[in-house]
């Protein structure tokens, strides 16, 4: 069984500083990892996966994540926060098989809101 | 490739009726996932599909509700004599593995259902 803890329930920020929301998971196997964001009234949009290719991961509008299976830890960053960045943010975990294929149902976080000051 | 959409968007019903949502899926993808997000909550897994085939269900998954798939195109998700515990928004998802044996799945906009 797989499960994704997100450190932080609410995370605040000032326009032009660095954005961090922790993430920690849980799995079998080695999974793949996702990060997600909602913004209000909108659907679910793909930042990020980790994937085995590479533990640090780049994704959209300036995100990366780095995968760290010693601390089993998938923390997403920015360097730079923008107030388009103010929404609701996901880690994923996607459960993967003995072959490291993955399948099935993902399993998310309890969401962070990121709030992101002029 | 206009993505993943659904139908309708928003749906009031009254307690004790059946509702029906449709999911549109990316065109090529052949898994298609249900979910279901409560206010200030995750999104919580309900069922998926490969092609025709419903490959898992959710306990969360009651006998009230039933999905298909039936040409491993569209899918339906019912939910019979509605409750109100029912209100939330129900997401589809669709997905394609990649070489890397990677499922990402790509969200449709949602359904919010409201019971009163």
């Amino acid at each position: 069984a797989q499960s994704v803890t997100q450190l932080d329930s609410h995370v605040s920020v000032s326009e032009g500083t660095p954005v961090l929301l922790r993430c920690n998971y849980s799995s079998s196997y080695s999974p793949s990892l996702f990060w997600y964001v909602q913004h209000p009234n909108k659907g679910l949009q793909l930042l990020l996966k980790y994937t085995s290719a590479a533990t640090l991961v780049k994704g959209i509008n300036g995100f990366e994540a780095e995968f760290k299976k010693s601390e089993t830890s998938f923390h997403l960053t920015k360097p730079s926060a923008h107030m388009s960045d103010a929404a609701e943010y996901f880690c994923v975990v996607s459960p993967a098989n003995a072959g490291g294929t993955s399948y099935g149902k993902l399993t998310f976080g309890q969401g962070t809101i990121l709030t992101v000051h002029p | 490739d206009t993505g993943v959409s659904q139908d309708p968007r928003h749906k009031i019903t009254k307690r004790g009726q059946n509702v029906t949502f449709r999911c549109d899926p990316i065109s090529e993808h052949n898994r298609l996932y249900w979910y279901r997000q409560t206010l200030g909550q995750g999104p919580e897994f309900l069922t998926y599909f490969q092609n025709e085939a419903q490959l898992e269900k959710s306990r969360l998954l009651s006998d009230r509700f039933s999905a298909e798939r039936p040409k491993g195109s569209f899918s339906t998700l019912e939910i019979q004599r509605t409750e109100q515990g029912d209100s939330a928004m129900y997401l589809c998802a669709s997905s394609l593995l990649d070489g890397w044996g990677t499922d990402t799945q790509y969200f449709g906009p949602g359904t919010r259902l409201t019971v009163l």
